[in-house]
């Protein structure tokens, strides 16, 4: 356990639709990663946050957006959900910004977009 | 597109061998790490190299990196059926936070 949760597990919606996935990091941690696994494109990263505050973006659609709030967790919205969004989507966290740190992920939602 | 290229995409070999990985990027780096995703689970934080490092052990594993060929190595000793996932390589992509991730090398240990 990495002590990262995310909420839900798995998500199953129709295209048009709109998500939000929750993460809450590893206590202390002030760095929070988001990243899409699927088959064709493997891991990707979307964007990070560190304490409130964007700090790296990645190939993140523009009908995604993300943000951590005050106790940190972040959420990441998905919006006009398309069938390509199906995958899986991990959060990660670090206690800082940093050239060293290893990250933790959680156990990821799987989305399923029909 | 990816930065690393793990090899080979799959392996497999008998319980108690030693399981080789390769992993080549293409821009300078700071660290280089390894994880493990047990299928369809969340990854697991194994090895973190450092660019001045040149190998780093931890229990079983044993990572090599040689910056001059952009190239690591993941090396499993005394491989276990509990090894069986899939091994990423990901680099800091040259100072930036985000982790650049390989297509990962699918492992199994047969019994």
């Amino acid at each position: 356990d990495s002590g990262v949760t995310q909420t839900p597990k798995h998500l199953i919606t129709a295209t048009g639709q709109r998500v939000t996935l929750r993460c809450s990091p590893r206590s202390g941690d002030l760095s929070v990663y988001w990243y899409q696994q699927s088959l064709d494109q493997g891991l990707q990263f979307l964007i990070q946050y560190y304490n409130g505050e964007e700090r790296a973006k990645g190939n993140i659609l523009e009908r995604f957006s993300a943000q951590q709030f005050p106790d940190l967790h972040s959420e990441l919205n998905l919006s006009s959900l398309e069938l390509g969004d199906s995958a899986l989507y991990f959060c990660a966290s670090s206690p800082r910004v940093g050239q060293h740190y290893e990250q933790y992920f959680g156990p990821g939602t799987r989305l399923t977009v029909t | 597109s990816q930065q690393g290229e793990e090899d080979p995409q799959a392996l497999s070999i008998q319980e108690g061998e030693n399981a080789t990985m390769n992993c080549s990027y293409k821009t300078s780096i700071n660290n280089l790490q390894w994880y493990r995703q047990n299928s369809g689970r969340g990854l697991v934080h194994l090895i973190l190299i450092r660019s001045n490092e040149r190998e780093k052990h931890s229990g079983r594993l044993r990572v090599t990196l040689d910056t001059s060929k952009k190239s690591s190595s993941l090396l499993i000793t005394a491989s276990r059926a509990a090894d069986t996932a899939s091994y990423f390589c990901a680099t800091d992509a040259g100072g930036a936070q985000k982790l650049v991730f390989g297509q990962g090398t699918r492992l199994t240990i047969n019994p």
